[in-house]
């Protein structure tokens, strides 16, 4: 079946470092990719997606690509700031439903 | 625009107790989904209507969950008699439709403990 398996946490960086957060995926089909952040004592925000290969989602200031030929969807970001400290799940949408598939969630903590 | 509202937040049980919790989504939107988040793991789709009908439950524990959405808006998802592996958030979500390409919006959750 359609699985997700992103890098284990925690991802603990200094303010202003890059950050990547690693994301694979197994699909049958044409999936949608997504990454959502969930903040402390927060629901889950959609932070961005990508609908077919090669396209680049982003928001405020991460990005991902969707590659097809390496089934992955790494979340990059320049810069972390102490207020990215979350947890980001990647996930897929396939099938005729729109069911989202989660990882198990990376947590990150950046700090000044 | 008003977000997906849940209620309660929180809700602590002794096991084979009973338990409702519920949805209301945003505005419009026709697809209403409830994920079921153990600590430490990534929400996992319980339920899925499309307006008030069924679209997919194949992950539902039909022995003892079950969930309505009547009129095709709020929804009440129960769990009867709780386990103490039942202790997780369970995330309301909707989306406009049903296509891969349609974003979900979560609401805060509710926190169930089981003791």
């Amino acid at each position: 079946g359609d699985s997700v398996t992103q890098m284990e946490g925690p991802v603990t960086l200094s303010e202003e470092a890059f950050l990547t957060i690693n994301c694979t995926y197994t699909a049958t089909g044409y999936p949608s990719l997504f990454w959502y952040v969930q903040y402390p004592g927060e629901g889950l925000q959609l932070l961005l997606k990508a609908t077919k290969a090669d396209d680049k989602g982003s928001n405020k200031g991460f990005e991902a690509t969707y590659r097809k030929e390496t089934t992955s969807f790494h979340l990059e970001k320049g810069s972390v700031q102490v207020s990215d400290s979350a947890v980001y799940f990647c996930a897929l949408a396939s099938g005729g439903y729109n069911k989202l598939i989660f990882g198990a969630g990376t947590r990150l903590a950046v700090h000044p | 625009e008003a977000g997906v509202a849940q209620s309660p937040r929180y809700k602590i049980i002794e096991k084979r107790q009973s338990v409702a919790f519920w949805c209301n989504p945003i505005s419009g939107h026709a697809t209403l989904y409830w994920y079921q988040q153990i600590l430490g793991q990534g929400p996992k789709l319980l339920i899925q209507f499309q307006n008030n009908g069924v679209v997919d439950d194949s992950q539902l524990p039909k022995d003892r969950f079950s969930a309505e959405r009547l009129k095709g808006v709020d929804s009440t998802l129960k769990i009867q008699p709780a386990k103490l592996e039942d202790s997780a958030v369970y995330l309301c979500a909707s989306s406009l439709a049903a296509g891969v390409q349609e974003t979900q919006y979560f609401g805060p959750g509710t926190r169930l403990l089981v003791l």
